[in-house]
């Protein structure tokens, strides 16, 4: 069965700066597609950035950029110039690409809580 | 607008009673699922459903039931056999099994008085 482990229950970053987020996973699927959501207070998770297994460029959206080393299972979410309102739960999630069953649901890590300093 | 509604926002259940919640989903999107988080707990599946009328246990199904009767609507019971239901309940949908992106509702908090 498939595993997302997110190592930091908590990490804190001064605004403007920048804050890199860990991520691993185990699987022995070759074809996945993993996630970053982020929570705010209101409790909605929403999507932050997705990559695709088979594709070796890494995702990016706007100030939002992850590290993906299939190899290594590794999926790190880095975010640049760092705002208030990213203040939130960030989860990380994993997908496999196959078709029926359980297959498609998400697993999620136990998310890092971000707190931005002003 | 489209989305995933779900409602009510906040619900208290009372010792033995079966409660429901709603989730309704405009995006034409064929697979639904329901996700239960508990604090310092990532989500976990309760149930999901891949097309009407059809839908799987997924891994803490026990104490809660699920109906599929139409493809915008998944409502989630709680049961009374459901020995801890206080949580916060989240809905989502997707438009096909597979890469496509998990989308979710606002989430619903329930509560046992």
């Amino acid at each position: 069965a498939q595993t997302v482990t997110q190592s930091q229950p908590e990490m804190s970053v001064q605004e403007a700066e920048t804050v890199t987020l860990s991520c691993t996973y185990d699987t022995s699927e070759s074809d996945y597609y993993l996630f970053w959501y982020k929570q705010p207070p209101s409790r909605q998770m929403i999507l932050v950035i997705r990559q695709e297994a088979y594709k070796q460029q890494n995702a990016t959206e706007n100030r939002f950029s992850v590290n993906f080393q299939k190899a290594a299972k590794s999926f790190s979410l880095k975010i640049s110039d760092s705002q208030l309102g990213d203040a939130a739960m960030y989860f990380c999630a994993y997908r496999s690409a196959r078709y029926g069953g359980s297959q498609g649901n998400l697993i999620f890590g136990k998310g890092t809580k971000l707190s931005v300093k002003p | 607008d489209g989305g995933i509604t779900q409602s009510p926002k906040y619900l208290f259940r009372k010792e033995g009673q079966n409660v429901t919640l709603s989730c309704e989903q405009n995006l034409n999107h064929d697979a639904m699922y329901w996700y239960r988080q508990d604090p310092g707990q990532g989500l976990r599946l309760i149930y999901y459903s891949q097309i009407v009328n059809d839908f799987q246990k997924g891994d803490i199904a026990e104490g809660y039931s699920v109906s599929r009767e139409k493809k915008e609507s998944f409502p989630l019971t709680v049961t009374s056999a459901q020995k801890n239901p206080t949580a916060f309940y989240l809905c989502a949908s997707s438009a096909r099994d597979g890469g496509n992106t998990i989308y979710f509702g606002e989430g619903s908090w329930l509560t046992v008085v």
